[in-house]
């Protein structure tokens, strides 16, 4: 199957540094992806979904200049984490749509980023 | 908006016995679709099974099917003969058929499976 990678794995930052974690299709071009925040033990909550050349659509209750969203290519999106502080601290996942016919058009996992902010 | 339901926290099974996982969901839509997805303790989520809203036929894919009753919003999730690998969080899933909702999916709340030699 298609294959998205996330990077880094996790990442340890000081409070009010920033946090870029990058979402790849490696075999696929995605018009599409996700990022969804994951609390321990809680389910998946959407953040926004990106759209190649466009701005990002951001959840209510999610503050676009906190976690910006580049969506640069069919292959790359980005979740930068500005100015991170404790509270921010989570699992980070993206998933990238591959289109397709009704529910062939599947969404791939990457496999998550842990923030830790210090 | 849709809301998924998932009432069971935490199933326990035995090895090589039957479980089943709950899952309503609510919706006013005619055009969607469900998932159920697994994320063992890796935390990858893995796609297990999918179901569109106008098939009858229930989704099966080796040891895991579904019941799902569009009538009641009910999308249950039936693993046979359980496998230690089966240990994992589950999530039930909704997606859009429109495409005005962005395709995100909305997940339940989760179920995790213990599996019991």
């Amino acid at each position: 199957g298609a294959v998205v990678s996330q990077h880094p794995s996790r990442v340890i930052c000081k409070s009010g540094t920033s946090v870029k974690i990058e979402c790849r299709s490696l075999d696929f071009q995605a018009t599409t992806m996700f990022w969804y925040r994951q609390f321990p033990k809680k389910s998946l909550m959407l953040m926004a979904t990106s759209n190649e050349g466009s701005k990002a659509t951001y959840e209510q209750g999610v503050e676009k200049d906190k976690f910006l969203i580049n969506h640069a290519s069919l292959t790359l999106s980005t979740l930068t984490v500005t100015s991170a502080h404790p509270e921010d601290s989570s699992f980070y996942i993206c998933s990238a749509r591959a289109p397709g016919q009704g529910v062939q058009e599947t969404q791939y996992f990457g496999p998550g980023t842990r923030l830790l902010v210090l | 908006a849709q809301t998924v339901t998932q009432s069971q926290p935490e199933m326990s099974v035995q090895e090589a016995e039957t479980v089943t996982l709950s899952c309503t969901y609510d919706t006013s839509e005619s055009d969607y679709y469900l998932f159920w997805y697994k994320q063992p303790p890796s935390r990858q989520m893995i796609l297990v099974i999918r179901q569109e809203a106008y098939k009858q036929q229930n989704a099966t894919e080796n040891r895991f099917s579904v019941n799902f009753q569009k009538a009641a919003k009910s999308f249950s999730l039936k693993i046979s003969d359980s496998q230690l690998g089966d240990a994992a969080m589950y999530f039930c899933a909704y997606r859009s058929g429109y495409s005005n909702s962005g395709y995100a999916l909305n997940f339940g709340k989760g179920t995790s499976l213990l599996v019991t030699p």
